[in-house]
């Protein structure tokens, strides 16, 4: 079973310019989650997707920052405009979220990430 | 309001000699706890977690962990550690009572495994 796909893996950037990140997620997941992991921090949830809507962006810096998951499969994750402490390495990761998201035993796995340097 | 705390930022052990990697939390309700590790580079990979029943749970790579409900903690463990096992490690807790798919994760620990 393939996991979960991110691209890229790396991305240098100056501040002030736009960046976007990809995501496919296991096949037949239906929860689609973004995380913003900073060094030396624990992940931290940006965004998550329940098919092709959104359950839970709180923590989403919505004036720079956006998603979208058109199709309920693959996302895509934008910064515009970058700033210096968006430098960080962000997660994609995916969950069955069918039939299980109600109890909360359900498993997230995780892509291998995109390290973004913002200078 | 949820949380999880990792007291140790690292975690020294020889190859060899059982480790512990300790993870205590803060829920309202029942907590669902997990435990991933990253390798450098590398995304989180799931070892285990613990949803209900016996609170002795055992995960991937020969670690377990035990929920101990008075003490709130939800510490790692494996009998004989190996160079191999040296990474990061992170907890993570999810109050089925809110989004009950959202990982509030802790701060991680760095396990250093020496030969």
């Amino acid at each position: 079973e393939a996991g979960v796909a991110q691209s890229p893996r790396y991305k240098i950037i100056e501040k002030r310019q736009s960046v976007a990140f990809w995501c496919n997620p296991i096949s037949g997941h239906a929860t689609l989650y973004w995380y913003q992991q900073i060094l030396g921090q624990g992940p931290k949830l940006l965004i998550q997707f329940q098919n092709n809507g959104v359950v839970d962006d709180s923590q989403l810096p919505k004036d720079r920052f956006s998603a979208e998951r058109l199709k309920g499969v693959d996302s895509t994750l934008k910064i515009q405009p970058a700033k210096l402490e968006d430098s960080a390495v962000y997660l994609c990761a995916s969950s069955l979220g069918v039939l299980e998201w109600r109890g909360g035993s359900d498993t997230q796995y995780f892509g291998p990430g995109t390290r973004l340097t913002v200078l | 309001a949820q949380s999880v705390a990792q007291p140790e930022d690292q975690v020294n052990v020889a190859e060899g000699n059982p480790l512990t990697v300790k993870c205590t939390y803060s829920v309202s309700g029942n907590p669902y706890l997990f435990w991933y590790v990253q390798y450098p580079n590398r995304g989180l990979q799931f070892l285990l977690k613990y949803i209900t029943g016996d609170n002795l749970v055992k995960g991937s790579y020969g670690f377990e962990a035990e929920f101990n409900k008075s003490q709130t903690s939800f510490h790692l463990k494996k009998p004989s550690a190996l160079v191999s096992d040296s990474a990061l490690y992170f907890c993570a807790v999810r109050d089925p009572q809110y989004n009950f798919n959202k990982f509030y994760f802790g701060s991680g620990t760095k396990l250093n495994v020496k030969p």
